[in-house]
């Protein structure tokens, strides 16, 4: 399978506990991107990596959020001290020389 | 600022039904792309077409084509002959030229009823 592989599929965790999710996007795309879903909306830009550099970070990406990709390689995004609202589906996507971003499964975080 | 607007909420069609899903878009940039993605209740997203905004020939894959029409600022989806496989939610999106986002419209939620 060559496609945007994301690990752990669903994850649920108590108020207050940090989180990571791991993205590993199609093999050899150099630009991966992190966005997030809440019920019922469309998916919301988060970061934006292009090699092992972070690019660009939207303002949804609070001081708890940090989001690493050390090797130019597989992405991780880190939720520290998670609250309710942070519950949602997590998307990442990868992008070659293309314009097109080719979408994961997603990761489904409920924070209780 | 970028928007886009996919009015239709929900749509329910009986198979074998023609059914269009409408976007509209909002962009200062003369260069763009639209996309349309699938999500199916697995919840992983699907690409289905990308058009980049110099390009308003009309598309037909199979079942599915789409019209781009830039006077009315118009990226409209025809699902001909619905299949119960086709009910899913289905997002428009927008990509401006030197971003590195895309932004999505809300969805709409296609059912089809056997």
């Amino acid at each position: 399978d060559t496609g945007v592989s994301q690990n752990p599929r669903h994850k649920i965790t108590k108020r207050g506990q940090n989180v990571t999710f791991r993205c590993d996007p199609i093999s050899e795309h150099n630009r991966l991107y992190w966005y997030r879903q809440t019920l019922g909306q469309g998916p919301e830009f988060l970061t934006y990596f292009q090699n092992e550099a972070q690019l660009e970070k939207s303002r949804l990406l609070s001081d708890r959020f940090s989001a690493e990709r050390p090797k130019g390689s597989f992405s991780t995004l880190e939720i520290q001290r998670t609250e309710q609202g942070d519950s949602a589906m997590y998307l990442c996507a990868s992008t070659g020389r293309g314009e097109t971003q080719y979408f994961g499964p997603g990761t489904r975080l409920l924070v209780l | 600022a970028q928007k886009v607007t996919q009015a239709q909420t929900e749509i329910s069609v009986v198979e074998k039904e023609d059914v269009t899903l409408d976007c509209v878009y909002e962009t200062r940039d003369t260069t763009y792309y639209l996309f349309w993605y699938k999500q199916p209740p697995s919840g992983e997203l699907v690409f289905l077409i990308r058009r980049n905004s110099f390009d308003e020939q009309n598309e037909i894959s199979g079942r599915y084509s789409w019209n781009f029409q830039k006077s009315t600022s118009s990226f409209n989806f025809t699902i001909t002959a619905s299949q119960v496989v086709d009910s899913a939610v289905y997002f428009c999106a927008l990509s401006e030229a030197g971003a590195n986002n895309l932004f999505f419209g809300t969805g709409t939620r296609l059912t089809v009823i056997p």
